[in-house]
């Protein structure tokens, strides 16, 4: 069964603080692994797609990469701004709907 | 850009009502869905449609039904409300893999 897990559920960093996001999951056959930045009472705006471990994308402070069992969100020298629900999603070979994990809550502060 | 948008950002309806969101995307997508999403369980797929006519249920599509009848709109029905289907309703689109999400709807059924 196709499972996704992110890690942690809340993060609460200092502006400027680096850290990282994890996504670890678990699927037939991986045809995409999707980043969402999702502010509260909107809906999920989409960040980067993913296709095949060793893939990496950037924009802005955000960069991500993906293994084989996981994706990591590296935020580098995060802004308040930055705060927001960050949603990672998979996409099963064969499949066109996608399934997400609960995500991760950043809150930077100033 | 891609834009898909939602009928209404907040809506308020009695039990027992028939309920209708509708969805419309600009980009000539041919997928469409309809998520319900929920603190602590998180996006969860309620049906989606590869065509116009063409539907598939998701994981959650018991208490709901849609409609396609042209490839930019996607309506999601409630046939009759009930107090368990308060939640933010979000619709994305995606011609391949990558989808795009409306700004939600915000159901409470009282």
């Amino acid at each position: 069964e196709d499972q996704v897990t992110q890690s942690p559920e809340a993060l609460r960093l200092q502006e400027g603080e680096s850290s990282s996001l994890n996504c670890s999951y678990t699927v037939s056959g991986l045809r995409g692994l999707f980043w969402y930045r999702q502010d509260p009472g909107k809906g999920p705006e989409f960040l980067f797609t993913l296709y095949s471990a060793g893939e990496e994308k950037e924009k802005e402070r955000l960069k991500a990469t993906l293994t084989k069992k996981e994706s990591f969100l590296h935020i580098t020298a995060p802004k308040p701004e930055d705060s927001a629900t960050y949603l990672c999603a998979v996409q099963a070979s064969g499949a066109n709907n996608l399934f997400f994990g609960t995500g991760t809550r950043l809150t930077v502060i100033p | 850009d891609v834009k898909v948008t939602q009928s209404s950002r907040y809506l308020v309806k009695r039990t027992g009502e028939k309920v209708f969101l509708e969805c419309v995307q600009d980009m000539d997508h041919e997928n469409m869905f309809w998520y319900r999403q929920d603190p602590g369980l998180g996006l969860r797929l309620i049906y989606f449609s590869y065509d116009v006519k063409m539907k598939e249920k998701g994981d959650i599509p018991e208490g709901y039904s849609v409609s396609r009848e042209k490839k930019e709109r996607f309506s999601l029905i409630l046939e009759s409300a009930s107090t368990n289907q308060t939640s933010m309703y979000l619709c994305a689109s995606s011609s391949y893999t990558t989808q795009y999400f409306g700004p939600g709807t915000r159901l409470t059924v009282l």
